[in-house]
């Protein structure tokens, strides 16, 4: 079955600057790689998704890069603040697969002031 | 509001016992899906539920059962012979695709948990 790793499990920037959170997966055939914030205490919230048509994709602060052939994607959130704060999972999902998402482990972003 | 509705938000089982949670959704969507979640890890799935009257089981079913006798509920049980009960579980739904296998690749919406602690 796929296997999605998540790195890193931490992370810790000052206000203003840019996160970077990297996911790898193991199956060729994932086609769809949602990412999702989740606060604490609630459920998970999507914040933007790609699909393997497609390389890049932005919306506001929050843009998604992917590489097929490296089978890794990842988050990049800009000029980040404090509401950014949470944990950050990845997932991945193989085509005709059912929509089964398969998680990463999550990472635990801290917005310092 | 169209959401996810998981009930209750904290629930407590005593040893032996069967105890059910509730998800509903009014999101007019086919799929549903239980996940479980533990400390410092991702989200494992439970069971899904691609139609009514129909589940599959996930990568860790043992121990839980479901039903989808309507479009709108999934409820979960945590039986007794699921050891290690004490976790965070969610419930999330999906439309199906367009074009696609049932329910594939569309995103799922998820609603704020219950968390299940022992006795």
């Amino acid at each position: 079955g796929e296997n999605v790793e998540q790195h890193p499990s931490t992370l810790s920037v000052q206000e203003g600057d840019s996160a970077v959170i990297k996911c790898t997966y193991s199956d060729s055939a994932s086609n769809y790689f949602p990412w999702y914030k989740q606060e604490l205490g609630k459920g998970p919230q999507l914040i933007i998704d790609i699909r393997s048509n497609v390389g890049e994709k932005k919306d506001q602060r929050i843009a998604v890069t992917l590489n097929k052939t490296a089978k890794h994607f990842s988050l990049h959130i800009t000029e980040t603040q404090p509401e950014d704060s949470a944990v950050y999972f990845c997932a991945a999902s193989i085509r005709g697969g059912g929509n089964k998402l398969t998680f990463g482990t999550g990472t635990q972003l801290k917005v310092e002031l | 509001d169209g959401g996810i509705t998981q009930s209750p938000k904290y629930l407590f089982r005593k040893e032996g016992q069967n105890v059910t949670l509730s998800c509903e959704q009014n999101l007019n969507h086919d799929a549903m899906y239980w996940y479980r979640q533990d400390p410092g890890q991702g989200l494992r799935l439970i069971y899904y539920s691609q139609i009514v009257n129909d589940f599959q089981k996930g990568d860790i079913a043992e121990g839980y059962s479901v039903s989808r006798e309507k479009k709108e509920s999934f409820p979960l049980t945590v039986t007794s012979a699921q050891k290690n009960p004490t976790a965070f579980y969610l419930c999330a739904s999906s439309s199906p695709g367009q074009g696609a296998p049932r329910g594939g690749n569309q995103p799922q919406h998820f609603g704020d948990g219950t968390r299940l602690s022992i006795l």
